[in-house]
């Protein structure tokens, strides 16, 4: 079973749609939940990370963890065709080594 | 601001060829790291330099060498290229401040024929 697993998709929206994107884990150690976003042929950005458990939010970014089910979630409302991007959750073991385990990425496409 | 900056950012190599990857940072981040992100693979860790003076393995070090010149600069090395090194290469740094927060690069795509 792989440490990290996220479904790569293709995510196809309409505008204004509100977006859901998850990861599931199996390593209960885990501390920090991040989410980065990469457009095409672009290197990975941070776009909002959660330490330990609850909910996040950044304007029209929501970041919400379960660690009792092990699922993580990024929620995106009012997406704008702007949002169109691959969204790789990546989480972290905050121990000595600084290994980040990296889900394959969903892709998300928002029509205008 | 430049960030993290790699060189070249298009590469073709014949099998056998060396050459060598560049990344700088100019953010005064510790820490150094080039992955490779591949379909259905995602990113893989290569090396990591934790400070300057330090490197360490990760995931998939077989076949290359990484060298960390200074802070500023971390270094990926192919000694003799093989076509499953085609791949996009990521440098990534960061401060350490908050664990898994890496800056990126715009990425080195990578053929080998």
């Amino acid at each position: 079973q792989k440490e990290v697993e996220q479904d790569p998709g293709p995510l196809s929206v309409p505008e204004g749609a509100i977006v859901s994107l998850n990861c599931t884990y199996s390593n209960s150690a885990f501390q920090y939940f991040m989410w980065y976003r990469q457009y095409s042929r672009k290197g990975p950005e941070l776009l909002m990370y959660t330490y330990s458990s609850g909910n996040k939010e950044d304007g029209r970014f929501t970041a919400q963890v379960d660690k009792s089910s092990k699922y993580i979630s990024l929620f995106i409302r009012d997406s704008q065709p702007s949002d169109s991007a691959t969204y790789l959750c990546a989480l972290h073991n905050a121990g000595n080594n600084r290994k980040l385990i990296w889900g394959l990425g969903t892709s998300l496409a928002v029509n205008p | 601001n430049a960030g993290v900056t790699q060189t070249p950012k298009f590469q073709v190599l014949k099998t056998g060829q060396s050459m060598t990857l560049q990344c700088a940072q100019d953010m005064n981040h510790n820490s150094m790291y080039w992955y490779r992100q591949d379909p259905g693979m995602g990113l893989r860790l290569i090396y990591y330099s934790a400070s300057e003076g330090t490197t360490d393995k990760g995931e998939v070090p077989n076949g290359y060498n990484v060298s960390r010149l200074n802070k500023r600069e971390f270094s990926l090395r192919l000694e003799s290229a093989a076509p499953s090194q085609t791949s996009v290469y990521f440098c990534a740094s960061s401060h350490g401040g908050v664990a898994g927060e890496l800056f990126f690069g715009e990425g080195s795509r990578l053929t080998v024929l």
